[in-house]
Order: structure tokens, then C-alpha cells, then sequence
């Protein structure tokens, strides 16, 4: 089972600043079958990127994901009052199962 | 666009079964897709039950699998959830999503709180 963990746990910016999110694996997750997810509280998670670096539809593109093999990085380039909430990486290289990180919640700084 | 909702009691007692059934709307289960379960207990992070395929192939965490089925009803276009011997660390947000080709889960529920209670 592919463990992913997330850094920072909490991260404190303010509006236009612009955010760094970490995603690592305990193992490879080859051809970056590796999906982020924002989720505001009471709502239901939404896909931002899949495939490592691939936009989902409608997500604006100060949203950004890159990374390989081990190590991914969701990057939001200006923060937006709406962007701040929890963000989840997600990888389905190897599944099942499909595994989630414990989240980064982003906060105002 | 496709649409689920989930839907089944709020409360079980302990012991008990947990049931949910998610409809599918705007498109069809029997698609490429995969038709997964994922939970979140309360202030907690994201965890995957399972998931099903419309022709009846299943995967489930391991960590639940001898108390979790998953069963799709093509004929409703939706897929239902049965947790047994539930106890208080079952009580979360269950959501249902659809897996895009088996990848990404690109479509989510609303989510329903499920209570595991006396």
C-alpha cells in the first residue's frame, strides 16, 4: 500500500500570497497517477489536478500541480479568499486501495 | 453532468448494519467508469471503503473487508453500501463518487452523516 504523506499539516498565508503544498509517497507512483482535491468545510471534496498536472475542468489556473515519482507539489500562485480550506492528494497508480493523504489545511494568515 | 446522491438512515446502533444507496443522474453506471465509497470521520481526513464496477468486480480496504459489500443495481443506475457490526468508529461522512475510467474521482455526492448510536 502506497502511504502518502502531506506537509506542512497547517499552513498560515494571507490573500495574494502564493502557497506551497507537499504530497510524498513511500513509493513510486509511476506515470504521476497522483489527483489533488480541495474540500471547504460541510462540502464534498473537489478535484483540482489529476494526473499529476492536469487541470480539472473549471479550476482556475492559479491552481498548479507538478511533481514525479515520489515527490508532488500543488502550487497556488495568488491566493483567493475561496482558496483557503483543506487539500488532499489522492495517487491511483497502485490500487486498491486508493490511498489519501491526511490533508493540509490552508488558513489566513 | 453526472450527479450522485446518496441516501439511507442517519442513525444505526451498535452492532448493527449501516446501509446506503447512491443514485446515479445525467449518465449511465455501466460506463468504464469504477463507483467508489469514501468516508470522513468527523474532523478527520479521507478514507476509501471500496468501490464496484458495473459488471460486479469489487475492491474494498482491506481494514474493512470482512464487514463491507458493495452491489450495483443497473437496472436503478445506482450502487449500494452495507457495513456490518458497526461501532462508534464507523460514524462519518460517507460519500460516493465516481472513479473516471478507474482513475481520479472526478464526481462526488453531497455526502451523508451516518450516527452509530444507542
Amino acid at each position: 500500500e502506497i502511504v502518502l504523506t502531506q506537509s506542512p499539516g497547517t499552513l498560515s498565508l494571507s490573500p495574494g500570497e502564493r502557497a506551497t503544498l507537499s504530497c510524498r509517497a513511500s513509493q513510486s507512483v509511476s506515470s504521476s497517477y497522483l489527483a489533488w482535491y480541495q474540500q471547504k468545510p460541510g462540502q464534498a471534496p473537489r478535484l483540482l489536478i489529476y494526473g499529476a498536472s492536469s487541470r480539472a475542468t473549471g479550476i482556475p489556473d492559479r491552481f498548479s500541480g507538478s511533481g514525479s515519482g515520489t515527490d508532488f507539489t500543488l502550487t497556488i500562485s495568488s491566493l483567493q479568499s475561496e482558496d483557503f480550506a483543506v487539500y488532499y492528494c489522492q495517487q491511483y497508480n497502485n490500487w486498491p486501495p486508493r490511498t489519501f493523504g491526511q490533508g493540509t489545511k490552508l488558513e489566513i494568515k | 453532468q453526472v450527479q450522485l446522491q446518496e441516501s439511507g438512515p442517519g442513525l444505526v446502533k451498535p452492532s448493527g448494519t449501516l446501509s446506503l444507496t447512491c443514485a446515479v443522474s445525467g449518465g449511465s453506471i455501466s460506463t468504464s467508469d469504477w463507483w467508489s465509497w469514501v468516508r470522513q470521520p468527523p474532523g478527520k481526513g479521507l478514507e476509501w471503503v471500496g468501490e464496484i464496477y458495473h459488471g460486479g468486480n469489487t475492491n474494498y480496504n482491506s481494514s474493512l473487508k470482512s464487514r463491507v459489500t458493495i452491489s450495483v443495481d443497473k437496472s436503478k443506475n445506482q450502487f449500494s453500501l452495507r457495513l456490518t457490526s458497526v461501532t462508534a468508529a464507523d460514524t462519518a461522512v460517507y460519500y460516493c463518487a465516481k472513479a473516471d475510467r478507474g482513475r481520479y474521482l472526478d464526481y462526488w455526492g453531497q455526502g451523508t452523516l451516518i450516527t452509530v448510536s444507542s
